[in-house]
């Protein structure tokens, strides 16, 4: 199956915790991203890498961390957690960074308490 | 600075009738829009997105056309369905700039 997979779908841990969240796509694409969906549904870009090299880094706190290994596989880290991490992030591929379409994963939640 | 508007919470509807909902954008490079719909517990997944050539693009019976003058992208479907029900995101992207960037969202509901 060609597809973008995340692993945890879940993830519950408490303030000031790391957590560790994985990404692989087996659709081919150079370009994988995380984007952060909130509570509200506001889905903003984090990070974008392109054949490994990242290439978008948007405001985002320094406690995280994409990591990439090659071009199928991207990782967000989060050193210690605060309460406002709480969404869903979803990890996404494209072909390339023009006006290619995106494929989503079907995200993990992390819930701080 | 760059930025995506659209029809803002929720848009009810009774089955049969038209949908239409807004988008305008607002940036500095000639960008490529797209509607992602997101049913509920799933990932958001490509609806639409919008041609160079002026073609009209066409997905399950919705439509959208970019109209560069008025900056907008809006999406319509002639007789809207319970399947429908979901929530809808207007993005764009610029060439190679590598990101995706987000309306709020919109959150379609259709009853019988």
């Amino acid at each position: 199956e060609t597809a973008v997979f995340q692993t945890p779908n879940y993830h519950v841990t408490q303030v000031g915790n790391e957590v560790s969240f994985n990404c692989k796509q087996t659709l081919g694409h150079d370009t994988m991203y995380w984007y952060k969906q909130d509570s509200k549904k506001l889905l903003k870009i984090m990070f974008s890498y392109n054949n490994k090299q990242l290439i978008v880094n948007e405001t985002v706190p320094r406690r995280f961390s994409p990591q990439s290994s090659d071009k199928a596989h991207l990782n967000l880290r989060i050193k210690s957690v605060e309460p406002e991490d709480s969404a869903v992030y979803l990890c996404a591929s494209s072909l390339g960074t023009g006006g290619y379409e995106q494929y989503f994963g079907p995200g993990t939640r992390l819930t701080v308490l | 600075g760059d930025s995506v508007t659209q029809t803002e919470g929720l848009v009810t509807l009774t089955e049969g009738l038209p949908v239409m909902l807004n988008c305008t954008y607002q940036s500095t490079y000639s960008p490529f829009l797209f509607w992602y719909v997101q049913h509920l517990n799933e990932a958001p997944k490509l609806l639409l997105k919008s041609f160079t050539d002026n073609k009209r693009p066409e997905h399950q019976g919705f439509h959208a056309t970019l109209h560069k003058s008025s900056s907008s992208f809006h999406l319509q479907k002639s007789s809207a369905q319970l399947s429908d029900s979901a929530l809808y995101y207007c993005a764009f992207t610029g060439a190679n700039t590598g990101k995706l960037t987000f309306g709020h969202g919109t959150i379609l509901r259709v009853h019988p």
